[in-house]
């Protein structure tokens, strides 16, 4: 069965850094990954995905993830981010079966 | 087009009374999915239907909890009788059928269960 780790429960940065977010999986064959974001009273919205192709894909709101293989990783990054990013971010893999798996997710604190 | 919708947005009841929660799929989509998510165990997959047939129901806590799919834009979570360790947020979610065998889901914005 798959899984997902995100190391990181909580995580602050000041507006206008950057962010990596960490996210590991565990899957047999080629996963497909997912990075969503969820804020306060808000369900979940997909921010991107990664089925096959470029390990780098791009995704809403100026973010992007790297997908490796080598690593069983799928970091989520934005060079610069803004108040409004404060929010809840879960990374999901998911399988054949249409099932998704999340990580417990990683709180996003932007400090001015 | 319009995304999931969920109703109620709020629900607070007494414990031992019949809780339903509704879920109205995107059109076109073939895949629903039940999503309970509480702060100790995170976001749980309850039960999730392809067109409109039950596929897995092994997330599902024990029998007070039950849901059906009557057709394509309809489905409820059932809750009876209700107890406060059922007090939660349930998301419905909805994806659509492709050859890659794996599409995004899709989110209401979910029910906030609260079990007096």
């Amino acid at each position: 069965a798959q899984s997902v780790t995100q190391p990181d429960i909580h995580i602050t940065v000041s507006e206008g850094a950057s962010l990596e977010l960490r996210c590991n999986y565990s899957y047999g064959a080629t996963p497909y990954l997912f990075w969503y974001v969820q804020s306060p009273g808000q369900g979940l919205q997909l921010l991107l995905k990664y089925f096959s192709g470029d390990t780098l894909v791009q995704g809403i709101k100026g973010f992007e993830a790297e997908f490796k293989r080598s690593q069983s990783s799928f970091n989520l990054r934005k060079p610069s981010v803004h108040w409004s990013d404060a929010a809840e971010y879960f990374c999901a893999v998911g399988s054949n079966d249409y099932k998704l798996s999340f990580g417990a997710g990683t709180t996003v604190t932007v400090r001015a | 087009d319009a995304g999931v919708i969920q109703s109620p947005r709020h629900e607070v009841t007494e414990m031992g009374q019949e809780v339903t929660l509704r879920c109205k799929p995107i059109s076109g989509h073939d895949y629903l999915f039940w999503y309970r998510q509480t702060m100790m165990r995170g976001l749980e997959l309850l039960i999730y239907f392809n067109n409109n047939v039950p596929i897995d129901d092994s997330g599902m806590p024990e029998d007070r909890f039950s849901a059906k799919m009557p057709n394509a834009s309809f489905s409820t979570l059932k809750i009876q009788p209700s107890e406060p360790r059922d007090s939660a947020v349930y998301f419905c979610a909805s994806s659509s059928e492709s050859v890659n065998g794996n599409q995004p889901q899709h989110f209401g914005d979910g029910t906030r269960l609260s079990i007096l």
